[in-house]
């Protein structure tokens, strides 16, 4: 199986722009997680969408959205850029629930989308 | 909401020394997951603890789940330069939970 692609793999922007990132999951996962990474905060959740809704949702402000599409793709998009969200985007995807004896599945995640805001 | 704290944040080991990392919660956790994270890469998954008091071994590394199930350890053996990263607890509260991650512990061989 290919594993879960996020496109694209880095990104320049400057302040006040938006973006749109995009993650294909794993074929036949349906949850899809998206989580932010820089050097002091580790790895923040943003959201997790399944089945084109969103089921949870990080403390991020407003600017942060996301959706999922009927074949679990998922894009997440930041409006009006600050210097603070320059970060490692990570996308991840799962079954989602439980996995039997109580576990829960493993997450898999994508190479990421390393964006820059200037 | 629920926290997950993990530590050390760095640990700086000479080849062959031993590694421990712990992550603590002041709630009771429904599970915990541990991955790795190599300089550059992404996480990839290592194992699941369900069970209170559970313990399971991969070769060098030994994760344990606390009693009341509120912390867990992840121990490294006889490091080696490939155990370079950084290594995330993870956890659930509970069903309907989004999966929390701590901070990390950033682990360097030196060889």
């Amino acid at each position: 199986k290919a594993g879960v692609t996020q496109t694209p793999r880095y990104l320049i922007k400057t302040r006040g722009q938006q973006v749109t990132l995009s993650c294909s999951p794993i074929s036949g996962h349906r949850s899809v997680s998206w989580y932010q990474q820089t050097p002091g905060q580790g790895l923040q959740f943003l959201f997790e969408y399944f089945s084109e809704t969103q089921r949870n949702k990080g403390n991020f402000p407003g600017r942060f959205s996301g959706r999922q599409f009927s074949n679990s793709r998922s894009e997440m998009n930041v409006s009006t850029l600050e210097l603070g969200d320059s970060a490692l985007y990570l996308c991840a995807s799962s079954h989602p629930g439980l996995a039997g004896g109580g576990a829960y599945n493993e997450q898999f995640f994508g190479p990421g989308t390393r964006l820059t805001v200037l | 909401g629920q926290q997950v704290m993990q530590i050390p944040q760095y640990q700086h080991v000479q080849e062959g020394e031993d590694f421990t990392t712990y992550c603590n919660s002041s709630t009771t956790l429904s599970n915990i997951q541990w991955y790795k994270q190599r300089p550059g890469g992404h996480p990839v998954f290592l194992i699941q603890l369900v069970k209170s008091g559970e313990v399971k071994k991969q070769k060098r590394l030994t994760f344990q789940f606390g009693e009341a199930k509120k912390n867990s350890s992840l121990h490294i053996t006889a490091t080696q330069t490939t155990d370079v990263g950084t290594y995330f607890c993870a956890a659930f509260r509970s069903g309907n939970t989004p999966l929390v991650f701590g901070k990390g512990t950033r682990l360097s061989v030196i060889a």
